[in-house]
């Protein structure tokens, strides 16, 4: 089964600190990982992809990381802001389907 | 672009009744997902079209549940009859084609309570 879990259901942050989220899978590795931002009351939006082959991908202030070896995908959030608090949701994909699976999604607070 | 449209946004409905949700997927998008979302479970693929054509519906909980995608611009899923155990946010996206790593672009969410 193509499982993917986010360890922390919520996280809460000083305002200027940097939040790390974890997002670890089971079984095989998928081809890409996804991140997606849902505010309360809407759908998910896309944030970053990063691939199997890469390490790290940036963003402005985000960053995601993709380690095979711990079967693991960390996302940063540098210099967080209050408007950075929402719930975050990981997604595996692979390769020959555009089909997603999510974790569960973490909520982070940054606390002025 | 409107974005994905999902119609109605909120629906109450009593226990045995049919419940069709609407969605209009952006335009030129060729791939529509259903997802149902619930504190316990999280977000969960019900099934997705790739041109119009179901690909995996494996995520379809029962035979109460139903989805059709009659055009490139509109697809419904339907509940007949829904049950309390239905009630949920249930979200429509859609993504372009030309490969598996096209990020999807989510609807509102029409939010189902069932009595």
């Amino acid at each position: 089964s193509q499982k993917i879990e986010q360890n922390s259901e919520a996280l809460n942050i000083q305002e200027g600190k940097t939040a790390t989220l974890t997002c670890n899978y089971t079984n095989y590795s998928p081809a890409y990982l996804q991140w997606y931002r849902q505010d309360p009351g809407r759908g998910p939006v896309f944030l970053l992809l990063i691939r199997e082959n890469e390490k790290e991908k940036r963003k402005e202030r985000l960053k995601v990381t993709f380690d095979t070896t711990l079967k693991q995908s960390l996302f940063h959030i540098t210099a967080s802001q209050p408007a950075d608090s929402a719930t975050y949701l990981c997604a595996r994909g692979q390769t020959g389907a555009n089909n997603l699976f999510f974790g569960t999604g973490t909520r982070l607070t940054v606390i002025p | 672009d409107a974005g994905v449209i999902q119609s109605p946004r909120h629906e109450v409905t009593e226990m045995g009744q049919e419940v069709t949700l609407r969605c209009k997927p952006i335009s030129g998008h060729n791939s529509l997902f259903w997802y149902r979302q619930t504190m316990m479970r999280g977000l969960e693929l019900l099934i997705y079209f790739n041109n119009n054509v179901p690909i995996d519906d494996s995520g379809m909980p029962e035979d109460r549940f139903s989805a059709k995608m009659p055009n490139a611009s509109f697809s419904t899923l339907k509940i007949q009859p829904s049950e309390p155990r239905d009630s949920a946010v249930y979200f429509c996206a859609s993504s372009s084609g030309g490969g598996d790593l096209n990020e999807q672009f989510f609807g509102p969410g029409t939010r189902l309570t069932v009595l």
